[in-house]
């Protein structure tokens, strides 16, 4: 089955980088995009961005713009998020998502990496 | 882009029906037809209920219905089940952009 599975909990100190794995099995890894949402603590969901897997072409949202890059690998199906100049308000979970025909068609989601940032 | 407007709660009885709704611009949810819904239950991740306004998944029960009309989006839940409390949310594209709503707590009494 479809199955998207992310790297552990991390805690950075303001102005560190964080790098989010997500790694994919079950499909294609280069047939589906892969976006990113992230959802802070008792807050909604707010998406990021994507990233095209077969070509690495991405588009960021324009809050995250300058400060967000998505890579991937895929001689291991696995994509990456990385956040730079961390704050206190980018503490929050990323969910990675297979992303379908639709533009906000996200299915399945990853299980969610918290991130915390804090001195 | 501001988020989609969502009523923060919504109620109801087992078996009873309710509706959720989510409000955009011309600009989103009016201008396509791409709205999607997430269900999220507590410490879980969300999972896709309604796409492209209207379509369900394979495996989503046919309780749930979505439609627009205008600017404004809705998800229909009949025959409430105790399962189906958890937080929902809207989502559009926006052009270049995906935007979601607030989330609406859905309470089973």
């Amino acid at each position: 089955q479809v199955q998207l599975v992310q790297s552990g909990a991390e805690v950075k100190k303001p102005g560190a980088s964080v790098k989010v794995s997500c790694k994919t099995s079950g499909y294609t890894f280069t047939g589906y995009y892969i976006h990113w949402v992230r959802q802070a603590p008792g807050h909604g969901l707010e998406w990021m961005g994507w990233i095209n897997p077969n070509s690495g072409g991405t588009t960021y949202a324009q809050n995250f713009q300058g400060w967000v890059t998505m890579t991937r690998d895929t001689s291991i199906s696995t994509a990456y998020m990385e956040l730079s100049r961390l704050k206190s308000d980018d503490t929050a979970v990323y969910y990675c998502a297979r992303g379908g025909g639709s533009p906000n068609w996200f299915d399945p989601w990853g299980q969610g990496t918290l991130v915390t940032v804090s001195s | 882009q501001s988020a989609l407007t969502q009523p923060r709660s919504v109620s109801g009885s087992p078996g009873q029906s309710v509706t959720i709704s989510c409000t955009g611009t011309s600009s989103d949810v009016g201008g396509y037809n791409y709205v999607s819904w997430y269900q999220q239950h507590p410490g879980k991740a969300p999972k896709l209920m309604i796409y492209d306004v209207s379509k369900r998944p394979s495996g989503v029960p046919d309780r749930f219905s979505g439609s627009k009309s205008g600017n404004t989006a809705s998800l229909t839940i009949s025959g409430l089940q105790a399962e189906d409390e958890a937080d929902y949310y809207c989502c559009s594209y926006a052009g270049t952009n995906v935007i979601f709503g607030g989330g609406t707590k859905l309470t089973v009494l």
